[in-house]
């Protein structure tokens, strides 16, 4: 089983929509992260949150929320979807505990904005 | 500003041979941490290697090694004997200071290897 996992994969859907990308972990990791991946950019940060009641916004946060519901789930919103949301998502988790405290990455959610 | 500068977009490797794929990083901060990750076309990202700034030699894990030049603030990532499936998108990324900060990332190299 993964141990990050991202529901749904795969999502379509139109501009003006709401629209929830969800994240568990079984890693047992405090922190998680949601970062999004266009051609040519590279990731860049989203939201990350440091323990259940730790929010943070990231460089590009505008036109996004996150919901810490617990250590293990982290969900993205985007309030009223529009077509420059189109992107590959991630979610990732760190273990402040660790020596380099490197991210492990989901499997990403591709969503297109029509 | 961008912190960290992949300039290959592309590059081609024979199976069997080595490649080093470039990473130039900017900041002022003496604490960092540089990471590599790996993207196969399945889409995940894989961590591959760390190198601290502090780390007095490059790090190594397995076929992946980085040659770390402070001065010249570069992190290369080395891969010897090129195996096919190592035919992927590589990111750069660096962690300022402090586990707390985030990380920055490349915009990548996607690297080929031929048979």
């Amino acid at each position: 089983d993964a141990d990050v996992t991202q529901t749904p994969r795969n999502r379509i859907t139109k501009t003006g929509k709401r629209i929830m990308l969800e994240c568990s972990q079984t890693k047992g990791h405090d922190r998680m992260y949601w970062y999004r991946q266009d051609p040519g950019l590279g990731l860049r940060l989203i939201y990350y949150s440091f323990d259940v009641k730790d929010i943070n916004k990231g460089e590009i946060s505008d036109g996004y929320s996150v919901s810490r519901q617990a250590q293990a789930k982290f969900s993205l919103s985007l309030e009223s979807a529009i077509p420059n949301q189109t992107a590959l998502y991630f979610c990732a988790t760190s273990d402040s505990g660790a020596v380099h405290n490197e991210q492990f990455f989901g499997p990403g959610t591709r969503l297109t904005v029509l | 500003a961008q912190k960290i500068t992949q300039t290959q977009p592309g590059m081609f490797v024979q199976e069997k041979e080595a490649v080093t794929l470039d990473c130039t990083y900017d900041t002022s901060d003496p604490s960092y941490g540089l990471f590599w990750y790996k993207q196969p076309s399945s889409g995940e990202m894989i961590f591959l290697i760390y190198q601290g700034s502090y780390d007095q030699q490059n790090a190594t894990e397995g076929r992946y090694s980085l040659n770390f030049q402070k001065a010249r603030k570069s992190a290369n990532l080395v891969i010897s004997a090129s195996q096919l499936g190592d035919s992927a998108m590589y990111f750069c990324a660096m962690r300022e200071g402090s586990h707390n900060n985030d990380m920055r990332f490349g915009a990548g190299t996607r690297l080929t290897v031929k048979p």
